[in-house]
């Protein structure tokens, strides 16, 4: 069965500042992955998603995440991240027609 | 488009009573998920429609919960009857076929609390 692991339950980073959120996956064969953000309050909006191709997948909000199958990854990345981007962000990988979502990491942004 | 529409976005309920949450789908998309997130459980998968026809409901908890969806425009979760445990936020998210079908658009949810 396919598995998502955010290993960072809550991460701190000053406005500003680089991000990078973690995201490991178990699946058996090529994974389709994604990458959504809930803000407070809100439903969850799909920030990116890797399905073949360029390892380096870029998505709105300034994001993007790069796929590396030798390490099960996907990790989240912003170069700058603007206070509006307090938020939580899960990790998804697609298989038998469902998504199975990692438990989100927390990010709050301090000035 | 409007997007995923839920109501009510907020429930407040006495255990032992039904509630019934609405959702209307994206114009257009074939599946219908309904999920129910919790900070014990973190995002679980309820129910899922393809063409309105439920194709896995193996995350459904229990007897008491129950998933319809009559036309490709309006799905309903029943929970009859309530119990505090199941206070909680559920969310329907809708999506195209096929491969398309994993990007899924979530509603703003309905929370849902039961004293």
């Amino acid at each position: 069965a396919q598995s998502v692991t955010q290993p960072d339950i809550h991460i701190t980073v000053s406005e500003g500042a680089s991000l990078e959120l973690r995201c490991n996956y178990s699946y058996g064969a090529t994974p389709y992955l994604f990458w959504y953000v809930q803000s407070p309050g809100q439903g969850l909006q799909l920030l990116l998603k890797y399905f073949s191709g360029d390892t380096l997948v870029q998505g709105i909000k300034g994001f993007e995440a790069e796929f590396k199958r030798s390490q099960s990854s996907f990790n989240l990345r912003k170069p700058s991240v603007h206070w509006s981007d307090a938020a939580e962000y899960f990790c998804a990988v697609a298989g038998n027609e469902k998504l199975t979502f990692g438990t989100g990491t927390r990010l709050t942004i301090i000035p | 488009d409007a997007g995923v529409i839920q109501s009510p976005r907020h429930e407040v309920t006495e255990m032992g009573q039904e509630v019934t949450l609405r959702c209307k789908p994206i114009s257009g998309h074939n599946s219908l998920f309904w999920y129910r997130q919790t900070m014990m459980r973190g995002l679980e998968l309820l129910i899922y429609f393809n063409n309105n026809v439920p194709i896995d409901d193996s995350g459904m908890p229990e007897d008491r919960f129950s998933a319809k969806m009559p036309n490709a425009s309006f799905s309903t979760l029943k929970i009859q009857p309530s119990e505090p445990r199941d206070s909680a936020v559920y969310f329907c998210a809708s999506s195209l076929e096929g491969l398309a079908g994993y990007e899924q658009y979530f509603g703003p949810g309905t929370r849902l609390t039961v004293t």
